[in-house]
């Protein structure tokens, strides 16, 4: 069965550094998300990419984030310069264009630690 | 932002008895519905949707109702197994221009061999 991977798993930095987040979305689908949970809060929805652009952002994700899709399958969230608030789980996700469009199928997420 | 709510952060079941997971929301602008299902270190997994033009989907095991009127969504999981002990969360969409998911804070099922 098709599904999302993520790498690395857990990523440790030190503050202030550039990380790179990446993921491999199911190969038909052409909608990516990337989502965040903070260690016992909810899951919050960062950013949304069709396209080759951004279709929504929230307001956490601000100059710091970006994402890209550099190849035909990877998509990655780059955070420039991390901050200590930015440790969290990290989920990448993908939906189909049409039809199931809400149903969005989750990797297994990255682990960001900042210290 | 608690526009989707998840009142119970736990329930505990028996196996073989029906496991029944609520979640509430305030925004009539929800269109769409699903629940995921997440064990520690992993993604979560999607389990059932359901549109805001229905009011019951089901799917094996799994059976979502929406009352609209309440603005309460349920997941009945019937019979229960011990392999169904994860955290649930509701999550819903606005649909339109948006396809954000906007979570709830979860709920940890326990099934009870």
């Amino acid at each position: 069965e098709p599904e999302v991977t993520q790498t690395p798993s857990h990523q440790v930095t030190q503050m202030g550094q550039e990380v790179i987040l990446r993921c491999v979305p199911i190969s038909n689908h052409l909608y990516f998300y990337w989502y965040r949970q903070i260690l016992g809060q909810k899951v919050e929805f960062l950013v949304s990419f069709y396209n080759n652009e951004i279709s929504e952002k929230s307001e956490i994700f601000d100059d710091q984030f970006s994402v890209e899709r550099p190849d035909g399958s990877n998509f990655t969230l780059k955070i420039r310069s991390t901050k200590l608030e930015d440790s969290a789980m990290y989920f990448c996700a993908s939906s189909e264009e049409t039809g199931r469009l809400y149903e969005q199928y989750f990797g297994p997420g990255t682990r960001l630690t900042v210290t | 932002d608690q526009q989707v709510k998840q009142n119970s952060p736990s329930l505990s079941v028996q196996e073989g008895r029906i496991s029944i997971l609520n979640c509430d929301y305030t925004n009539s602008m929800f269109d769409y519905f699903l629940w995921y299902k997440k064990y520690p270190a992993e993604g979560p997994t999607f389990l059932i949707s359901i549109s805001s033009i229905k009011d019951k989907n089901e799917d094996g095991r799994f059976t979502v109702f929406l009352n609209k009127s309440a603005k309460h969504l349920s997941l009945h999981i019937v019979p229960s197994q011990p392999g169904d002990s994860a955290v649930y969360f509701c999550a819903a969409s606005r649909g339109g221009a948006t396809n954000k998911l906007i979570f709830g804070t979860g709920t940890l099922l326990a099934v009870q061999p």
